[in-house]
């Protein structure tokens, strides 16, 4: 069946510096993309979304790019803070539904 | 504006029990939804309200009913509690479910339930 995968569980960063997760997807029709933080004991936060027609979208201190070539996904985070720990999701739409990926956990060391 | 909401916030069931999970939201959304979170997988759907008056089922229904009870409540219910639900429960809400629109879903805190 279709699915939404994370290429790496975990990420450690230094306070400063960037982050950059990725997601691979396989449904080529899903037409929206989403990334969501969701931080300890509480629901998933959306973060920025990009639609299957455009390739970057920008947001404050983050950034999406869509490569639908090879149906990868990533999220930039610039200067990282530790408020950015969480585990964060990407989720494709099609129709009514959201598929998530597994998560990654990112961790940002002061 | 407190979002959506959800209770209880924690549940302890014994197999065979029955329960129900509500869910409010007041952000005048039409479309609501039930998703599961199980340790070290994503958010999968259970079922899905598209508007006031509708239910579908998501990717998981097994074992679920669900209720629209009006346009800001949508309740989950488990009829026999198995372990294999125990998980934490989010309800979900987004403006409209076209399929189409950039519809961005507002979760809620989580329901911890755990089958003995």
């Amino acid at each position: 069946g279709e699915s939404v995968g994370l290429h790496l569980p975990t990420l450690s960063v230094q306070e400063g510096d960037n982050s950059i997760i990725n997601c691979a997807y396989s449904n080529s029709a899903s037409d929206y993309f989403i990334w969501y933080k969701q931080e300890s004991g509480k629901g998933p936060q959306f973060i920025i979304d990009i639609r299957s027609n455009m390739d970057k979208r920008q947001g404050q201190r983050v950034t999406v790019l869509l490569n639908k070539t090879v149906k990868h996904l990533s999220l930039q985070i610039a200067a990282t803070q530790p408020g950015d720990s969480a585990v964060y999701f990407c989720a494709e739409l099609s129709l009514l539904k959201l598929t998530f990926g597994q998560g990654t956990i990112l961790t940002v060391h002061p | 504006n407190a979002g959506v909401t959800q209770t209880p916030k924690f549940q302890v069931l014994k197999t065979g029990q029955s329960m129900t999970l509500q869910c409010a939201q007041d952000m005048n959304h039409n479309s609501m939804y039930w998703y599961r979170q199980d340790p070290g997988m994503g958010l999968r759907l259970i079922y899905y309200s598209a508007s006031e008056g509708t239910t579908d089922k998501g990717e998981v229904p097994n074992g679920y009913n669900v209720s629209r009870l009006n346009k800001r409540e949508f309740s989950l219910r488990l009829e026999s509690a198995a372990p294999s639900q125990t998980s934490v429960y989010f309800c979900a809400s987004s403006e409209w479910a076209s399929g189409i629109s950039t519809d961005t879903q507002y979760f809620g805190p989580g329901t911890r339930l755990t089958v003995l």
